[in-house]
């Protein structure tokens, strides 16, 4: 059971390319969310996503896109990229929202130069 | 914003002694939950204690929740070397259909 798979692991953007991180779980669930982590600042919501064709915004949504067209995919595409855009994502799901325990994916640390 | 606020934000203990890290937050909740971190790794689900739970336990951890307080603690007890992590809470709103809110974690390290 690979459960919530993100690709790649490593990534080394310069200024103003756009690039897609892939995030893929295995266990049919319906609720997805992006987050991001900066050092000093926990875990910051970016996209979720409670169902296929359903998205909604978070706390830092601004530079990001998302798309949910299958319940097992949830990718999120950096537009045009930027140095405050250097982090660790991490993307998640869970059966029944938030009311579950939330699984993680591995992350995809992200340098911008 | 972030909801949770996690107590303190660094602890360094012996092993073999119990850790506890403490978490407030602000507004009214459907439950809470606790995640451990190791370095460079994701995030995995520790204890969810819901809003009308008062106490939790699993294997050495214990939860506790007070909804009065807008608080919870999580307690490791005989701490051990592989426990070393950092530790985060995070909140659900009452109405249980928005994402989890993080705080920014407790970093926890156990000396052996």
């Amino acid at each position: 059971n690979a459960g919530v798979t993100q690709t790649p692991k490593f990534q080394v953007l310069k200024t103003g390319q756009s690039m897609t991180l892939q995030c893929a779980q295995d266990m049919n669930h319906e609720y997805m969310s992006w987050y991001r982590q900066d050092p000093g600042m926990g875990l910051r919501l970016i996209h979720y996503s409670v169902g296929a064709g359903i998205t909604d915004q978070g706390e830092v949504p601004n530079g990001y896109n998302v798309s949910r067209s299958t319940t097992e995919d949830f990718p999120l595409r950096l537009l045009s990229a930027a140095p405050s855009q250097t982090s660790v994502y991490f993307c998640a799901s869970s059966y029944s929202g938030a009311k579950t325990e939330a699984f993680f994916g591995q992350g995809t640390r992200l340098t911008v130069v | 914003s972030q909801q949770g606020e996690e107590d303190p934000q660094a602890l360094s203990i012996q092993e073999g002694e119990n850790a506890t890290m403490n978490c407030s937050y602000k507004t009214s909740i459907n439950n809470l939950q606790w995640y451990r971190q190791n370095s460079g790794r994701g995030l995995v689900h520790l204890i969810l204690i819901r809003s009308n739970e008062r106490e939790k336990h699993s294997g050495r951890l214990r939860v506790t929740l007070d909804t009065s307080k807008k608080s919870s603690s999580l307690l490791i007890t005989a701490s051990r070397a592989a426990d070393t992590a950092s530790y985060f809470c995070a909140t659900v709103s009452i109405s249980g259909n928005t994402p989890l809110v993080f705080g920014k974690g407790t970093r926890l390290s156990v000396i052996a």
